[in-house]
């Protein structure tokens, strides 16, 4: 199995705060990774595929990079309805065996 | 627009088997190149592939559920089924439907199950 890691697992941040997030693989996985965006309650919603093509619809404030076995999501002007928690996924491998991160919080400061 | 919706029991014991059945709208399980999978959401492992089954009938199973897992779907009523049996306390968490494809994302997700397993 490949290993997903993300770092910070929280991050406080303002409005208006450029935020960073890390993915991190256990090996290469090319370009093959997702980014997700969770609301509480709710279902997660694509935001970036192949590590940094933008989903239709998201703002352009996303931003995804990387490749190999490191990977960034930046939100380059945080706004209120950007705190959630952000997970990453590979899909490098033979379905299904695609992971997830364990997550990162993004909480109010 | 493409939708899903999942269905079944909120509460199951430990040691029966849970149905689950993804309602969908907005396209064809025959269609080639077509997925529709299950992805749940569980305070242990966060989220976690379960199943998939694509338009041609192939079904794929995470290695560590296999022999838990039975995925099917009925083409003419818009419907995949995940069986899982054996159920434990660990299982307990949200259960998703996902439109999938051969890429491995998925941008439509089904409004979630809760499935609580305890006695």
């Amino acid at each position: 199995d490949i290993q997903m890691t993300q770092s910070p697992s929280t991050l406080s941040a303002s409005v208006g705060d450029r935020v960073t997030i890390t993915c991190r693989a256990s090996q290469s996985i090319t370009n093959w990774l997702a980014w997700y965006q969770q609301q509480p309650g709710k279902a997660p919603k694509l935001l970036i595929y192949r590590a940094s093509t933008l989903e239709s619809g998201v703002p352009s404030r996303f931003s995804g990079s990387g490749s190999g076995t490191e990977f960034t999501l930046t939100i380059s002007s945080l706004q209120p309805e950007d705190f959630a928690t952000y997970y990453c996924q590979q899909y490098s491998t033979p379905s299904p065996t695609w992971t997830f991160g364990p997550g990162a919080r993004v909480e109010i400061k | 627009q493409i939708t899903l919706k999942e269905s079944g029991p909120t509460v199951v014991k430990p040691t029966q088997t849970l149905t689950l059945s993804c309602t969908f709208s907005g396209f064809s399980l025959s269609t080639n190149g077509v997925g529709v999978g299950w992805i749940r959401q569980t305070p242990g492992k966060a989220l976690e592939w379960l199943a998939l089954i694509y338009w041609d009938d192939d079904e794929r199973y995470s290695p560590s559920l296999r022999g838990r897992l039975t995925i099917t779907k009925d083409t003419s009523k818009n419907q995949v089924v995940l069986t899982m049996t054996k159920m434990d306390p660990v299982d307990t968490g949200t259960y998703y439907c996902v439109h999938s494809g051969y890429s491995g994302y998925s941008a439509y997700w089904g409004q979630g199950a809760l499935v609580t397993v305890s006695s």
